[in-house]
């Protein structure tokens, strides 16, 4: 396999329900991010790992819980959400966390939240 | 703050025609510039990129010059391909920052 890859790529869960979102590259980057994408709206970038280590958290609420646990895996931990948080989930990696370098996309997880 | 407008979509084309879309930006600074396109029931890839004034940066068919005069880069292609129907997002970052901050997006949709 190469590049990002995001599973699962649909995911249908209710308010109380308990879930997670995975993110593997195999790209030998250093960083990677989650973002939001919601229907006619800018890209939200929600957290950012680099070396493991979270460098950025945007006011994101704590019903969403990054985990890296090694720079190839990223997970986002999802429970108690709310229908808003209804959107396109994507995760990105890049060599490092630095200007001009390209970041690379998975194809995003479809979340609706009943 | 900074930010990204872009034209709203869809933009419905035949194949073979022009193709602009719209991108202006607000920054405090000089900005690199970035369009990144988004095929269906994919991730984001990048499309593009120019990061200095004048600079033009071209892929594919594809073209837009950074115009510091009106804060613009305005995405371009000559000739579109029904293969081109996807989502364009534009995008700049600050001197200072790795953060990418996006438009809204618009969608291409190219008729045979």
């Amino acid at each position: 396999e190469t590049g990002v890859t995001q599973t699962p790529r649909h995911l249908v869960m209710g308010m109380t329900n308990k879930k997670s979102l995975k993110c593997e590259q195999h790209l030998g980057h250093n960083a990677m991010y989650w973002y939001k994408q919601s229907a006619k709206k800018p890209l939200e970038l929600m957290f950012v790992y680099s070396l493991e280590e979270r460098v950025e958290n945007n006011s994101v609420p704590s019903r969403f819980s990054p985990e890296c646990p090694n720079s190839s895996h990223l997970f986002l931990h999802l429970h108690t959400l709310q229908p808003e948080d209804s959107a396109l989930y994507l995760c990105a990696s890049s060599q490092e966390v630095t200007r001009n370098t390209e970041a690379f996309f998975g194809q995003g997880t479809r979340l609706t939240v009943v | 703050g900074n930010s990204v407008t872009q034209m709203e979509g869809p933009v419905t084309l035949s194949e073979e025609a022009f193709l602009t879309i719209n991108c202006t930006y607000t920054a405090t600074g000089y900005p690199s510039l970035f369009w990144y396109v988004q095929y269906p029931g994919e991730g984001l890839q990048l499309l593009l990129k120019a990061t200095k004034a004048d600079d033009k940066g071209s892929n594919k068919g594809f073209e837009a010059t950074y115009r510091k005069e009106t804060t613009s880069f305005h995405l371009e292609k000559g000739s579109v391909q029904v293969s081109d129907s996807a989502v364009y997002f534009c995008a700049l970052q600050m001197d200072s920052s790795y953060k990418l901050i996006f438009g809204s997006g618009t969608r291409l949709l190219v008729r045979p």
